[in-house]
């Protein structure tokens, strides 16, 4: 089955600690993207990358680093930096020629 | 500005209601404009793109007005499953290529 996978469904993190949250894809798409989504709130872009190893910072990167080494995996890491890192965060691809994106389950981010 | 707004309701609903939602939009360069859904807890999924003629799909009618920079959502014979979240989704022009701004979402309630 073609799709995009997030893991883990729920995070926990401690004070001063880096995680890694995972994204993968095998729709054989171009651009991935990372997204966070507050209570109420729309989804705000925090990096997205069209190519392998190139990315773009979105609206609201600072505390958070990404890679892409691999067309199927855009990990993004949540660092120490990132004093509010409690959200939902969303993983997409799409296609470079339609771009219609599509989403991962996500993965809740909880602090201790 | 980048911007997509719409009203965030709630709108509650009878079944078999008909039920409008619309958007507006900043950026009078975005062409490509999409309705998500999101149920709760849930990653937003596509619901249909919206083309400049109008498009409908079953239930479904989409209209683009770019003279106004309105997009606007028609659910016919609204069903007790079209309870969620509608995101109105336009593109834009970024560093690297397009990105797609989210709407904050409309919520509609459909009750028995």
């Amino acid at each position: 089955d073609g799709g995009i996978t997030q893991s883990p469904k729920y995070l926990f993190r401690k004070e001063g600690q880096n995680v890694t949250l995972s994204c993968e894809q095998n729709l054989n798409h171009d651009a991935m993207y990372w997204y966070r989504q507050d209570p109420g709130q729309g989804l705000r872009l925090i990096y997205y990358s069209q190519i392998v190893n190139d990315f773009q910072k979105g609206d609201i990167a600072e505390g958070y680093s990404v890679s892409r080494e691999k067309k199927e995996s855009f990990p993004l890491t949540v660092t120490s930096a990132q004093k509010n890192p409690t959200a939902f965060y969303l993983c997409a691809s799409s296609d470079r020629q339609r771009e219609t994106q599509y989403f991962g389950p996500g993965t809740r981010l909880l602090v201790l | 500005r980048k911007e997509v707004e719409q009203d965030p309701g709630p709108f509650n609903v009878p079944e078999g209601a008909t039920v409008a939602f619309n958007c507006t939009y900043s950026n009078s360069a975005s062409q490509s404009f999409f309705w998500y859904r999101q149920d709760c807890r849930k990653e937003p999924k596509l619901l249909m793109s919206v083309y400049s003629s109008g498009n409908e799909d079953g239930r479904f009618t989409a209209q683009l007005n770019r003279a106004s920079q309105y997009i606007s959502l028609l659910i016919r014979d609204s069903k007790l499953s079209d309870s969620a979240t509608y995101l109105c989704v336009v593109n834009m022009s970024v560093q690297a290529g397009t990105a797609l701004i989210f709407g904050k979402g409309t919520t509609l309630s459909v009750s028995s």
